[in-house]
């Protein structure tokens, strides 16, 4: 069973730097995973940011990018404003059509 | 306005079955893949099951294979998951979302408000 990780928290300051990583149990996360992240506030449904490691859709704040960094899909979000305190959920897609999420990273501003 | 719609969700006895609805609109159904994804109470999200665009080659988790299916009517603009065999860990908020496609790859870019399903006595 392919297990995808991300860190369970992080804490951020307004106006502060913070990156989130995606990692996979299969090995190195490359372009051919798609890595897509989202946003999802308590009581609302996931919100697209970033779909092909490092692509943005037209409502995507600039603040936020994505990469791969060190083996690992990464999500980086600059100059952090207090409602970007959310969970962030990545997705890797697999062959055979497996796709799987990671269990989220709960971004605390602070 | 472009949009996913889930129904369906109710308060069912272990062991029992449903049928979740994903209604679009606002646009063109038919050429995308769809996915169903659920989040139990204070969980993360999981992946349930897909589809392809024309109802062909429909994949599934292993916690639901066998008990759930997925379909589509297309000229009803509709995606459906049949539920069987419910057991109390399928108690979730389900979710349908789109799957695109472009030169750099697949992506899920449109989610619904999802429905909530709870499986107890």
């Amino acid at each position: 069973q392919i297990v995808v990780t991300q860190e369970p928290s992080l804490t951020v300051s307004p106006g502060g730097t913070v990156t989130l990583t995606c990692a996979s149990s299969t090995g190195a996360v490359t372009s051919v995973h798609y890595p897509n992240w989202f946003q999802q506030k308590p009581g609302q449904a996931p919100r697209s940011l970033i779909y092909s490691t490092r692509n943005k859709h037209s409502w995507t704040p600039a603040r936020f990018s994505g990469s791969l960094l060190g083996g690992k899909a990464a999500l980086t979000v600059s100059g952090v404003q207090p409602e970007d305190e959310a969970d962030y959920y990545c997705l890797l897609y697999y062959s055979g059509g497996n796709v799987v999420f990671g269990g989220g990273t709960k971004l605390t501003v602070l | 306005e472009v949009q996913l719609v889930e129904s369906g969700g109710d308060l069912v006895q272990p062991g029992g079955s449903l049928r979740l609805s994903c209604a679009a609109s606002g646009f063109t159904f038919s050429p995308y893949a769809m996915h169903w994804v659920r989040q139990a109470p204070g969980k993360g999200l999981e992946y349930v099951s897909s589809i392809s665009d024309d109802g062909d080659s429909p994949s599934y988790a292993h916690s639901v294979r066998g008990r759930f299916t997925i379909s589509r009517d297309n000229s009803r603009n509709t995606l459906f998951l049949q539920m069987g065999s419910l057991r109390a860990e399928d108690t979730a908020v389900y979710y349908c979302a789109r799957e695109d496609s472009d030169s750099s790859g697949y992506y899920i870019d449109l989610w619904g408000q999802g429905t909530m399903v709870t499986v107890s006595p």
